[in-house]
């Protein structure tokens, strides 16, 4: 079975750029959940869905950031104008609702450096 | 609110000693709580989880943690570490929503160096 699938693995760009990733989750996985980790810290949640509804983006900066999953299956996260403190490892990770509890499988993560 | 707190940022131990992972949290019922490991340019792999029930849970790669409410701690133990458990270690809580899966909120993790 296909784990979770991040791209690109890897971004580098200049502050106001934009920069989009993508993540596609485990086949039949109906949650879905992005994360931000700033190096040598904990992830903290941005945003999570169960198919292609918000559950929670309480933690996304919307003037800058969003996310999407339109079909309930892959989705984007899009910064629109990167800042430095943006730099950090943004990880995916995806999960079924069924059964009594959910175990949430992470992604290897897209490594975003903002000079 | 749910919170995590991991009081060592860099633990050392020498292959084949035994190695403990301290992991505090806050939170008002009855938490499941997880520890992730990390190694590098990875994603985080489930080590083992805590459901209510039993206070010991064994883990993969002889990992176990032991649950103590009257301290609200989930501390990680191994009896002889390895090299290959040279990585980052993440300690999470999580509340249960019913049947689906709530958000995770993580430590800071605990650096892990393992020397011969």
């Amino acid at each position: 079975e296909a784990g979770v699938t991040q791209s690109p693995r890897y971004a580098v760009l200049q502050e106001g750029q934009a920069v989009s990733f993508w993540c596609d989750p485990i086949s039949g996985h109906d949650t879905l959940y992005w994360y931000q980790q700033p190096r040598d810290q904990g992830p903290q949640l941005l945003v999570y869905f169960r198919d292609e509804a918000v559950i929670d983006n309480s933690q996304l900066p919307s003037d800058r950031f969003s996310a999407v999953r339109p079909k309930g299956t892959n989705s984007t996260l899009k910064i629109q104008s990167a800042k430095q403190g943006d730099t950090a490892t943004y990880l995916c990770a995806s999960s079924f609702s069924g059964g009594y509890y959910a175990e949430q499988f992470f992604g290897p993560g897209t490594r975003l450096t903002v000079l | 609110a749910q919170s995590v707190t991991q009081p060592d940022a860099r633990v050392t131990v020498s292959e084949g000693a035994s190695l403990q992972l301290r992991c505090k949290y806050s939170y008002f019922g009855t938490p499941y709580l997880f520890w992730y490991v990390q190694y590098p340019r990875q994603g985080l792999q489930l080590l083992l989880k805590y459901y209510p029930g039993d206070p010991v849970v064994q883990g993969v790669n002889g990992f176990e943690a032991e649950f103590s409410k009257s301290n609200s701690s989930f501390h990680l133990r191994k009896a002889s570490v390895h090299w290959s458990d040279w990585a980052v270690y993440f300690c999470a809580v999580s509340m249960n929503t019913g049947g689906l899966s709530g958000k995770l909120t993580f430590g800071e993790g605990t650096q892990v160096t393992v020397i011969s």
